[in-house]
């Protein structure tokens, strides 16, 4: 079946670090990719997505490509604020298996950033 | 915006009482899910509806069953309480595909409800 994994956390940065969350992903078809975030108390919030190969998703200066020649979806930031601290989840659906959109789901990585 | 509200942010139950869990949508979804969320599990999906009276099992429907009488409302029910279902429940929502194929939208969540089963 699907699977989604990403790289174990906690991840602890500075201020203004470069940030790299990595994620891989195991789909049968063409699946899309999603980063979901959560902060602290709320509900999960869509980051970014991208729905076939070698699109790159974008928002609040976070960015990830879709490549499926090495089946990953990595997320990125140049340049983190305290206000990025939050879970972050990786996620793909797979329209072509089930019929509904099923999403499936990363472990999930706690970003935490010290000023 | 996308509106997903859930009844309760926190809730305490005690073992074996019948548990009921509301979410509604106001952008007229056709699509709703309910997951939980458990630490270094991520999200995994209990059921999900893709229309009124209609529903399907997710990967964990063990203990849990679900009801939509109406499109903008979707129930999550514990039968019968126990401790293991303590856990964060998150409820989303999405549009159907295109011409009744498969979805591909985003899922828009609610806050969550934290369930504490003593």
């Amino acid at each position: 079946g699907d699977s989604v994994t990403q790289m174990e956390g906690p991840v602890t940065l500075s201020e203004e670090a470069f940030l790299t969350i990595n994620c891989t992903y195991t789909a049968t078809g063409y699946p899309s990719l999603f980063w979901y975030v959560q902060y602290p108390g709320e509900g999960l919030q869509l980051l970014l997505k991208a729905t076939k190969a070698d699109d790159k998703g974008s928002n609040k200066g976070f960015e990830a490509t879709y490549r499926k020649e090495t089946t990953s979806f990595h997320l990125e930031k140049g340049s983190v604020q305290v206000s990025d601290s939050a879970v972050y989840f990786c996620a793909l659906l797979n329209a072509g298996g089930t019929s509904y959109g099923k999403l499936t789901f990363g472990q999930g990585t706690i970003l935490t950033v010290h000023p | 915006d996308v509106k997903v509200t859930q009844s309760s942010r926190y809730l305490v139950k005690r073992t074996g009482e019948k548990v009921f869990l509301e979410c509604v949508q106001d952008m007229d979804h056709e699509n709703m899910f309910w997951y939980r969320q458990d630490p270094g599990l991520g999200l995994r999906l209990i059921y999900f509806s893709y229309d009124v009276k209609m529903k399907e099992k997710g990967d964990i429907p063990e203990g849990y069953s679900v009801s939509r009488e109406k499109k903008e409302r979707f129930s999550l029910i514990l039968e019968s309480a126990s401790t293991n279902q303590t856990s964060m429940y998150l409820c989303a929502s999405s549009f159907p595909g295109l011409a009744g194929g498969p979805s591909t939208d985003t899922q828009y969540f609610g806050p969550g409800t934290r369930l504490t089963v003593l």
